[in-house]
């Protein structure tokens, strides 16, 4: 069954503090991995999307990264307006993980 | 930008009511999907549609529910018969149907509270 598994639940870090956000996934036949944003009270945005290990993609302050098993989404000096739940899936369709709901404070 | 659109951004029902929820897709899009996220809860796939038929569905969309795209440009989630724990928030979204188009675009969301 293709599945995520995110990690930590929330994380909370102090303006510029640099940290990863974690996505575990197993899947039958990867045909990316798909990183999204979202915003309390609103839908998801769409940030990144991987397709083989190795690979990584950059946006602003954001890298997400990928291996054969999991995901890493990279926040280097992070600021209050980067404070969101981040979310991971696998397949097309969507099904994301739980969420890792990061606060930076200022 | 193009966006998804849906209404109502917030509805009050009754127990036992039926309610309809709209969503207007991007215009070349040809993929939709319905997502329920209680408050607090993680955002639940609930199905997705495709020519006109339900491509795939999750356990929670049961009988209660239905989709239809009754026009070409409207896209509806149906309750039958609302319980209080169909409270949430109704997420629409929406794929273009060509080959690598992976990004969906989700709507605001409606707001759904049942009393």
């Amino acid at each position: 069954e293709d599945q995520v598994t995110q990690s930590p639940e929330a994380l909370r870090l102090q303006e510029g503090e640099s940290s990863s956000l974690n996505c575990s996934y197993t899947v039958s036949g990867l045909r990316g991995l798909f990183w999204y944003r979202q915003d309390p009270g609103k839908g998801p945005e769409f940030l990144f999307t991987l397709y083989s290990a190795g690979e990584e993609k950059e946006k602003e302050r954001l890298k997400a990264t990928l291996t054969k098993k999991e995901s890493f989404l990279h926040i280097t000096a992070p600021k209050p307006e980067d404070s969101a739940t981040y979310l991971c899936a696998v397949r097309l369709d969507m099904r994301f993980g739980a969420g890792t709901r990061l606060t930076v404070k200022p | 930008e193009p966006e998804v659109t849906q209404t109502p951004s917030h509805q009050v029902t009754q127990m036992g009511q039926e309610v309809i929820l709209r969503c207007v897709p991007i215009s070349n899009h040809l993929y939709f999907y319905w997502y329920r996220q209680i408050l607090g809860q993680k955002v639940e796939f609930l199905v997705s549609f495709y020519n006109n038929e339900i491509s795939e569905k999750s356990e929670i969309f049961d009988d209660q529910f239905s989709v239809e795209r009754p026009d070409g440009s409207n896209f509806t989630l149906k309750i039958r018969s609302t319980k209080l724990e169909d409270s949430a928030m109704y997420f629409c979204a929406s794929r273009e149907d060509v080959a690598g188009a992976n990004v969906l675009t989700f709507g605001a969301g409606s707001r759904l509270t049942v009393l």
